[in-house]
């Protein structure tokens, strides 16, 4: 059975540091993987989504990595700033649902950027 | 584009109601879905449709019934409401079922049951 996994639960940093995010997950075969943002009391954001082919996506300060054969992704966050406090939530597309993407969730990193 | 719509954003329900979550979308997406969200269990996949007409359930349909009869929208219907179904629930939709582009949240539904 897939499990995603993130640690830490919460991280808390000064402004301005970059910062690392781990997810991980038991089983390789996934369609995709993808970084979500959600704000308290909000609805998830997508952030990054990296194809099971590819090893990285960027977007603006935002990076992930994946290595598929070791079960783990990384979002790396350059210069942090306050708006970036959320929670970040990784979640897997497991390959034996070929009915539609479920998507297997970790428990998220709670993350807080201090001024 | 308005994206993914719910209704509505907060409930409160007796035990034994029944109620319908709405959920809305119009991307043309033709796969949409259901996930609650609860404290230390993350969000977990209630039921899905791949299109119109088609729907299968996920890991927690116990005590949920879903329909799809038209693209825009996939309504969410509590049967016989428990305490137990007091969560936060998500609508998600994509284009290609969620295998090659990202998926779509609405901003949800805050469900407690008494």
């Amino acid at each position: 059975k897939q499990e995603v996994t993130q640690i830490p639960a919460a991280l808390s940093v000064p402004e301005g540091e970059n910062l690392v995010l781990n997810c991980s997950f038991t089983d390789s075969a996934i369609y995709n993987l993808q970084w979500f943002r959600q704000d308290p009391g909000k609805g998830l954001t997508s952030l990054l989504l990296i194809q099971s082919s590819q090893r990285e996506q960027t977007s603006g300060r935002l990076n992930a990595s994946l290595d598929k054969s070791s079960g783990r992704s990384t979002l790396y966050i350059a210069a942090s700033q306050p708006g970036d406090s959320a929670t970040y939530l990784c979640a897997v597309t497991p390959m034996i649902y070929n009915q539609g993407g479920k998507l297997i969730f970790g428990q998220g990193t709670e993350l807080s950027v201090k001024p | 584009n308005a994206g993914v719509t719910q209704t509505p954003k907060f409930q409160v329900l007796k035990t034994g109601q029944s109620m319908t979550l709405q959920c809305a979308q119009d991307m043309n997406h033709e796969y949409m879905s259901w996930y609650r969200q609860d404290p230390g269990m993350g969000l977990r996949l209630i039921h899905y449709s791949v299109g119109a007409g088609i729907t299968d359930q996920g890991e927690v349909p116990n005590g949920y019934n879903v329909s799809r009869s038209t693209t825009e929208d996939f309504p969410l219907r509590l049967l016989s409401a428990a305490p137990s179904q007091t969560s936060v629930y998500f609508c998600a939709s994509s284009y290609s079922r969620g295998l090659t582009d990202t998926q779509y949240f609405g901003p949800g539904t805050r469900l407690t049951v008494l």
